[in-house]
């Protein structure tokens, strides 16, 4: 089975602050792993995935294996970053390929 | 980015009565449409994965008999709610892919269902 675990509910910090949303998974097989973002009154998009290695917004994340986390981070946090961030687990193959695992979400608040 | 519509946006309806939910895609060709749904303040949980002309595969717990799912072309799949009660009422989300190696997904505004 997959899981994935967004261990924060609520994150705050200030404008200019690091920020690092934390997410860790648990899979069998090799993951696709995925961060989604959702503005107010907006649909969920793709914010980055693991394999694409790039940076969006500003944003970066690094699948550790080890591990399993694969926590969003960007150095200076912005206001317009306010937003809920939802991380996601995808199966490479079978029955599990294309199918998004969603963990529960996290609140930032990017304060002026 | 590929633009994924969701009609109605909104609906309430009584209870016993059944609800279609519309997923299209506008600009891309979706082999593969999935719809989930999503309570208060909680995550998005997939219900069903549809493929164009066969039929959907639900996850476990999921009412198939309750939960119809329709994807008869490239760019239109549907959700019914059949015999509408209130533990129905929530956020239903669908999101379209088109497949191969990229494997994104874009998702749909959601629709609001509430059963009187």
């Amino acid at each position: 089975a997959q899981r994935v675990t967004q261990p924060e509910k609520l994150l705050s910090v200030f404008k200019g602050a690091p920020v690092e949303l934390k997410c860790n998974y648990s899979y069998s097989g090799s993951p696709e792993l995925f961060w989604y973002v959702q503005y107010s009154r907006q649909r969920l998009q793709l914010l980055l995935r693991h394999i694409s290695r790039e940076s969006i917004k500003g944003f970066t994340a690094d699948l550790n294996k080890g591990e399993t986390s694969f926590h969003l981070k960007k150095p200076f946090a912005q206001e317009e970053d306010s937003a809920m961030y939802y991380c996601a687990l995808s199966g490479a193959g079978g029955t599990s390929y294309g199918k998004l695992t969603f963990g529960q979400g996290t609140i930032l608040t990017v304060h002026p | 980015g590929a633009v994924v519509s969701q009609h109605p946006s909104r609906v309430i309806c009584k209870s016993g009565t059944s609800v279609k939910i519309e997923c299209r895609s506008l600009d891309f060709q979706a082999t593969t449409m999935f719809w989930y749904r999503q309570f208060p303040k909680q995550s998005l949980m997939l219900m069903a994965t549809s493929n164009e002309g066969s039929k959907a595969t639900y996850e476990q717990g999921v009412e198939k008999d309750k939960f119809l799912i329709n994807h008869a072309s490239l760019t239109l799949s549907t959700l019914t709610v059949t015999s509408a009660h209130p533990e129905d009422s929530s956020f239903y989300i669908c999101s379209a892919s088109s497949g191969g190696a990229i494997n994104e997904q874009f998702f749909g505004p959601g629709t609001r269902l509430t059963v009187l």
